[in-house]
């Protein structure tokens, strides 16, 4: 498919597991994020790339760690899943223009940790 | 830190009324600011983008505008529609890290027929 996908689309996990959240994106679009949105902070960013093994935090990072081997996939681990850790992640892409680009985001992935 | 606000956090209004929303920004040093669109469990779909040497963006029945010194943008949603209805963010990207966004908390819309 064309595009910016996520899987899995829903998750539900127990503390102290570890998740990993998948994105792939068809346009080798250089620049990746990862987002989280929560009622009452709306989208904070977690994790960014602006290439291919180059990869460094946002703003709520902690928790979370992110690899980048490959241009078209940036997923995201959590090594040990906590209940503040219940939220909708979403995965962006970007190219890079002069005076900026656009974020193309995926569909979500909604995770429950109980 | 930059803190981006959206006001009114939501809206309930008839079809074909002419709507505004208004985004505001506590650092002005911003490189683009760019409003999106989400459906009720959807991911963002990016609507405009104004980069910072321009004034304002057109598409359709949106207009946006920017103005950098007093830390503002306006959403401008002519002849409302039910399929409007949605919840519109605003965020601005610093340029310290290209791509890096803030985004506000958004203002959820619902169009009535």
């Amino acid at each position: 498919d064309a595009g910016i996908t996520q899987s899995p689309r829903y998750k539900i996990t127990e503390t102290g597991r570890q998740v990993t959240l998948m994105c792939h994106q068809t346009w080798s679009h250089s620049y990746m994020f990862w987002y989280r949105q929560d009622l009452g902070h709306g989208l904070r960013l977690i994790y960014y790339s602006a290439a291919a093994d180059i990869t460094d935090k946002g703003e709520v990072p902690d928790g979370y760690v992110v690899s980048r081997s490959k241009t078209e996939n940036f997923p995201l681990t959590l090594e040990s899943a906590t209940r503040s850790q219940t939220s909708v992640y979403f995965c962006a892409s970007s190219d890079f223009l002069e005076g900026g680009e656009t974020q193309y985001f995926g569909p979500g992935t909604r995770l429950l940790v109980l | 830190k930059q803190e981006v606000t959206q006001i009114p956090a939501a809206l309930s209004v008839p079809e074909g009324e002419n709507l505004v929303l208004n985004c505001s920004f506590t650092d002005s040093a911003i490189y683009n600011l760019q409003w999106f669109r989400q459906d009720p469990g959807k991911g963002l779909t990016s609507l405009l983008l104004i980069q910072s040497s321009q004034r304002e963006q057109t598409s359709g029945r949106l207009n946006a505008s920017l103005d950098k010194s007093s830390g503002r943008s306006t959403l401008y949603i002519a002849a409302s529609q039910p399929g409007d209805s949605a919840t519109y963010l605003c965020a601005v990207d610093r340029g310290s890290t290209l791509g890096r966004l803030y985004f506000g908390r958004g203002t959820q819309l619902t169009v009535w027929p």
